[in-house]
């Protein structure tokens, strides 16, 4: 069964230095989101493409944070600089439409900053 | 900001019996999704209620959708020690072409 793979599974980091997260949605999938959840809540939305094209990033801290989707399949999240409060679950999920049906997820990439 | 309130926030039953989360949500929607979280994992989708039905069924799991009180429930039958994980709602608002999470349920169930 196809699934959404992400890298890495784990990284830890100390504040100020930049970190980066790969991310590559179920082939075909046209919608790809990244998340960001704190232990003990629901993920939050950070940014959504459609195809290679950002649809909402409205979420997303700019000054620090980018994403990418260059030929429109796989991903990568980017943090620079990271900060003690970044520490979190970041979570890749891909829809095969245009609209929120069913979204596979990742296995997630658990960041500490420290 | 999340759509969606769980309740309750934690739940400890024994295995055979039945589990039931509720979830709250502020504005109309197009559709609701329940997801299953085991801990440090990614989410696994469940199932999708859209805005025009009252109830689905899934194996063991059953959903209802009542639009007038903003609210769904799941209701996971004869529960088995697999079943312990976090459950979220989501929302898909009107007008929006994405998920909006609430806070999650954390299921335990008992040996």
């Amino acid at each position: 069964e196809a699934e959404v793979a992400q890298s890495p599974r784990y990284k830890i980091t100390e504040k100020s230095q930049a970190v980066a997260f790969w991310c590559d949605p179920i082939s075909g999938h046209a919608t790809l989101y990244w998340y960001r959840q704190i232990l003990g809540q629901g993920p939050e939305l950070l940014v959504q493409f459609q195809d290679e094209s950002v649809v909402d990033d409205s979420q997303l801290p700019k000054d620090r944070f980018s994403a990418e989707r260059l030929k429109g399949v796989d991903s990568t999240l980017k943090i620079q600089p990271a900060e003690l409060g970044d520490s979190a679950m970041y979570l890749c999920a891909s829809c095969l439409g245009r609209r929120s049906d069913t979204q596979y997820f990742g296995p997630g990439t658990r960041l500490t900053v420290l | 900001s999340q759509q969606g309130e769980e309740d309750p926030q934690a739940l400890s039953i024994q295995e055979g019996e039945n589990a039931t989360m509720n979830c709250s949500y502020k504005t109309s929607i197009n559709n609701l999704q329940w997801y299953r979280q085991n801990s440090g994992r990614g989410l696994v989708h469940l199932i999708l209620i859209r805005s025009n039905e009252r109830e689905k069924h899934s194996g063991r799991l059953r959903v209802t959708l009542d639009t007038s009180k903003k609210s769904s429930s799941l209701l996971i039958t004869a529960s088995r020690a697999a079943d312990t994980a976090s459950y979220f709602c989501a929302t898909e608002k009107t007008g929006a072409n994405n998920l909006f999470f609430g806070t999650g349920t954390r299921l335990t169930v008992i040996p």
